[in-house]
């Protein structure tokens, strides 16, 4: 079955940058898109950007632009998103999840990661 | 400030039906497909609505979605107790070039 597995917990200072990994599995990595959603503790879902892994090409949500990198290595069928210049706002789940597209070529997410906690704090 | 707008909270009995409002605008539901999360607690979310109308392969009957104009709407009917989750739904901006989510919706089965 198609799985989604990401990276551990990571704990980062004010001004650091992470990088998460996605690995994928059971389907062609370079055939779907890889998209990066976030959420704070008790929050609601928040999308970053997405990637296409088979052109590397991605696109990021405005507030994000600048800060944010998402890139790939098809050998390994891996999806990386790295955020830099942490601040304590950034405290969340980051998870990555697989976009299918319908019929009018909008984006659904039908398969998730399990989740990456990055804490940022002094 | 979600750019969708969820109600925070619903609830129903076991067995009832309930449903779950979202509203957005011309740049995103009203021009654009409506999808559907649920995410138990301490889970990732699992896509339970695509494309306004349409379940993924082992989503009961029991959810429906629906979208008129710039709101949409998921129903649950046959509550039961393990659909108690939140509920976000989510659809593509135009203007903004991504997608959006609503704030989510805490669902509690009484």
């Amino acid at each position: 079955q198609v799985q989604l597995v990401q990276s551990g917990a990571e704990v980062k200072k004010p001004g650091a940058s992470v990088k998460v990994s996605c690995k994928a599995s059971a389907y062609t990595f370079t055939t779907s898109d890889i998209n990066w959603v976030r959420q704070a503790t008790g929050q609601g879902l928040e999308w970053m950007g997405w990637m296409n892994p088979n052109s590397g090409y991605s696109g990021y949500a405005q507030k994000f632009r600048g800060r944010v990198t998402m890139t790939r290595n098809t050998s390994i069928s891996t999806a990386y998103m790295e955020l830099s210049s942490l601040r304590s706002e950034d405290t969340a789940v980051y998870y990555c999840a697989r976009g299918v597209h319908d019929n009018w070529n909008y984006p659904s997410f039908d398969y998730w990661g399990q989740g990456t906690l990055v804490t940022v704090s002094s | 400030q979600s750019v969708l707008t969820q109600p925070p909270s619903a609830s129903g009995t076991p067995g009832q039906r309930v449903t779950i409002s979202c509203s957005g605008s011309s740049s995103n539901i009203g021009s654009t497909s409506v999808n559907w999360y649920q995410q138990l607690p301490g889970t990732a979310p699992k896509l339970l609505i695509y494309s306004n109308n349409q379940r993924p392969s082992g989503v009961p009957d029991r959810f429906s979605g629906s979208k008129s104009g710039t709101s949409a709407s998921l129903a649950i009917s046959g509550l039961q107790s393990e659909d108690e989750a939140d509920y976000y739904c989510a659809s593509w901006d135009d203007s903004l070039i991504g997608v959006v989510f609503g704030g989510g919706t805490k669902l509690t089965v009484l």
